[in-house]
């Protein structure tokens, strides 16, 4: 089982819908992220936490919003699905202490029609 | 403001060659810099570079970091066409009390039989 789970692992979904994508890990780290990859852009950062009491926002937070129900589980919600959302989400996790790299999960690979 | 930049943006080789893809970044701390392959979906991680000049290796892959003219190279020797993938690289931009991820756009790297 991969360490780090996001579902749904593909979604269509229409305009104005909410939409809620998931992410849970098994490798007890408290960092968790979430990030959108879309096509000459990279990856970049929408939300990150460094605890369930610590939510922070990332460079392109706006129509995004999170969850972290606990140290394994951390989710974002689409509140009102728009058309430039459609990109592929991957969840992250990293240690919480020192110079350490990040864990993907396999994407969530979200359209908006 | 912090950025990530990755050259070439794609490159396409034949087996058998050796090739280097570089990074170079601009934050306002620096804590390390790390290199991810991707090929289907998730990013697997490569190396994570925290001083200058010393050059991390795994098998055919190498990489070093210069941290006074604030790039890196990852090389490839002796390409195979399991080698094909998006090679990322990523800083991690210490600020305190925060570990983020900045990301470049990624190398497309294509290995020809």
């Amino acid at each position: 089982d991969a360490d780090v789970t996001q579902t749904p692992r593909n979604r269509i979904t229409k305009t104005g819908k909410r939409i809620m994508l998931e992410c849970s890990q098994t490798k007890g780290h408290d960092r968790m992220y979430w990030y959108r990859q879309d096509p000459g852009l990279g990856l970049r950062l929408i939300y990150y936490s460094f605890d369930v009491k610590d939510i922070n926002k990332g460079e392109i937070s706006d129509g995004y919003s999170v969850s972290r129900q606990a140290q394994a589980k951390f989710s974002l919600s689409l509140e009102s699905a728009i058309p430039n959302q459609t990109a592929l989400y991957f969840c992250a996790t990293s240690l919480g202490q020192g110079n350490t790299e990040a864990f993907f999960g396999q994407g969530t690979r979200l359209t908006v029609v | 403001e912090d950025k990530v930049v990755q050259s070439p943006l794609s490159l396409v080789v034949h087996e058998g060659d050796t090739v280097t893809l570089n990074c170079s970044y601009e934050v306002t701390n620096f804590r390390s810099l790390l290199w991810y392959k991707q090929e289907k979906k998730a990013p697997t991680f490569l190396f994570m570079l925290t001083s200058s000049g010393i050059e991390k290796k795994s098998g055919r892959l190498s990489s070093i970091l210069d941290k006074k003219e604030l790039f890196s190279i990852l090389n490839i020797t002796a390409t195979q066409t399991g080698d094909s993938a998006v090679y990322l690289c990523a800083v991690d931009p210490a600020r305190s009390g925060t570990y983020k991820y900045i990301f470049g756009t990624g190398t497309r790297l294509k290995v020809l039989a």
